[in-house]
């Protein structure tokens, strides 16, 4: 029944390691969303993909490399994670990437990342 | 570049009280706005969701209402229970395409 379903959880690494993060989508949306939440709470976009494109790509280390395989998915893969690193990142889906006035976010649960 | 505010950053009211909570941007060429509710440690979810044509959106005790050229919205909530504790995260979805949050409102209703 999920909308939006993101694994794991909670990721718990060292400093150095490289970890990957999955997200999937069941609403057929054609847009999905890479969001990170910092510890001060505050939710800040980092990738967009529509159709399997990057369109956004904000200002974010090129440690940080999305994937989409298909429609349905977009994985972020992180290199040499560092202590900065540790917060809250959530996926987004939505039907459209434009104008579109009725543009409604749907989002995962979150992944907590913490680096050692 | 668009910036989100939300006054106040945390508010605490006795249950069965009426509520307001504020947002406000900066850029007015938006296309929707939308109220989200994030309870701790977890997801997000779309409360309410305003285009930009609209003045506001109700859905149940929540009200929603837009004031583009102003830069403003309010979520106003009737009858607040201790349910309704949560953060309130206001986002507007602008012409860059993508969706600029505030920092959210933490609300605590005291049974």
């Amino acid at each position: 029944d999920t909308a939006v379903s993101q694994t794991p959880k909670y990721l718990v690494t060292q400093m150095g390691n490289d970890k990957s993060i999955k997200c999937e989508q069941n609403l057929g949306h054609d847009t999905m969303y890479w969001y990170k939440q910092d510890s001060k709470k505050f939710l800040k976009i980092m990738f967009s993909y529509n159709n399997k494109e990057l369109i956004i790509n904000e200002t974010v280390p090129n440690r940080f490399s999305p994937k989409s395989p298909d429609k349905a998915h977009l994985n972020l893969h992180i290199n040499s994670l560092e202590l900065g690193d540790s917060a809250v990142y959530f996926c987004a889906s939505s039907q459209d990437s434009g104008s579109a006035t009725y543009n409604e976010q749907f989002f995962g649960p979150g992944t907590r990342l913490t680096v050692l | 570049k668009q910036e989100v505010t939300q006054i106040p950053a945390a508010l605490s009211v006795p249950e069965g009280e009426n509520l307001v909570l504020n947002c406000s941007f900066t850029d007015s060429a938006i296309y929707n706005l939308q109220w989200f509710r994030q309870d701790p440690g977890k997801g997000l979810t779309s409360l309410l969701l305003i285009q930009s044509s609209q003045r506001e959106q109700t859905s149940g005790r929540l009200n929603a209402s837009l004031d583009k050229s102003s830069g403003r919205s309010t979520l106003y909530i009737a009858a607040s229970q201790p349910g309704d504790s949560a953060t309130y995260l206001c986002a507007v979805w602008g012409g860059s395409y993508q969706l600029t949050f505030g920092k959210g409102t933490k609300l605590s209703v005291i049974p």
